[in-house]
């Protein structure tokens, strides 16, 4: 069946450098897209939603970009500050408004060095 | 405003018990929904619940049931658990079935069957 699914498991980066976390859907029908992220012993935490109908969104340190045609989606963290390790996974809008609609990664683990 | 909670936190059962989880939303929000998380299958949805009323369902066993009472308060029940139900469930809350994905995560409980 279709999924979303992240390229890499586990990203460590120096704290200060920006990261990038990538994110592969294969639903060409989706039509939005979140970002969360997970702390240790906590419930996901929304960061981030972008619409089909754009290439890229800025929020605060952060930005999402999606490229359609390869069906890509990105989340860049600009300054990566030590708060910043957590579990980070997409989710896509499948179908439909209720929640059964939207389809999870298994997330990337973002480790930060000091 | 206080977020969702979810009681209770750690849970150890055996194979053959049931279990009821608890998950009180967020004041004003009316819909609540209930995920599996697992390292091995990442989030899964369970169910949605809207005005006391099971809105959609995930793709899991009839042994999995859940209830919304009148205060949007949310139960779930697993029965006659098995050791493949070891899992961090959560519930999410948000202000309404059509509103934005804007879903906000308690933090889970942990459920281990042994």
């Amino acid at each position: 069946g279709e999924s979303v699914g992240l390229h890499l498991p586990t990203l460590s980066v120096q704290e200060g450098d920006n990261s990038i976390i990538n994110c592969a859907y294969s639903n060409s029908a989706s039509d939005y897209f979140i970002w969360y992220k997970q702390e240790s012993g906590k419930g996901p935490q929304f960061i981030i939603d972008i619409r089909s109908n754009m290439d890229k969104r800025q929020g605060q340190r952060v930005t999402v970009l999606l490229n359609k045609t390869v069906k890509h989606l990105s989340l860049q963290i600009a300054a990566t500050q030590p708060g910043d390790s957590a579990v980070y996974f997409c989710a896509e809008n499948t179908g439909g408004g209720g929640a059964d609609g939207l389809t999870f990664g298994k997330g990337t683990h973002l480790i930060i060095q000091p | 405003k206080a977020g969702v909670t979810q009681t209770p936190r750690y849970l150890i059962k055996t194979r053959g018990q049931q279990v009821t989880l608890s998950c009180s939303p967020i004041s004003g929000h009316r819909s609540v929904s209930w995920y599996q998380q697992t390292p091995g299958q990442g989030l899964q949805f369970l169910f949605e619940y809207f005005s006391e009323t099971q809105r959609n369902k995930g793709n899991f066993p009839g042994r999995f049931s859940g209830r919304q009472f009148s205060n949007s308060r949310s139960e779930m029940n697993v029965s006659t658990l098995e050791l493949g139900d070891s899992a961090l469930y959560l519930c999410a809350s948000r202000t309404s079935t059509l509103s934005s994905y804007e879903q906000y995560f308690g933090p889970g409980t942990r459920l281990t069957v042994t």
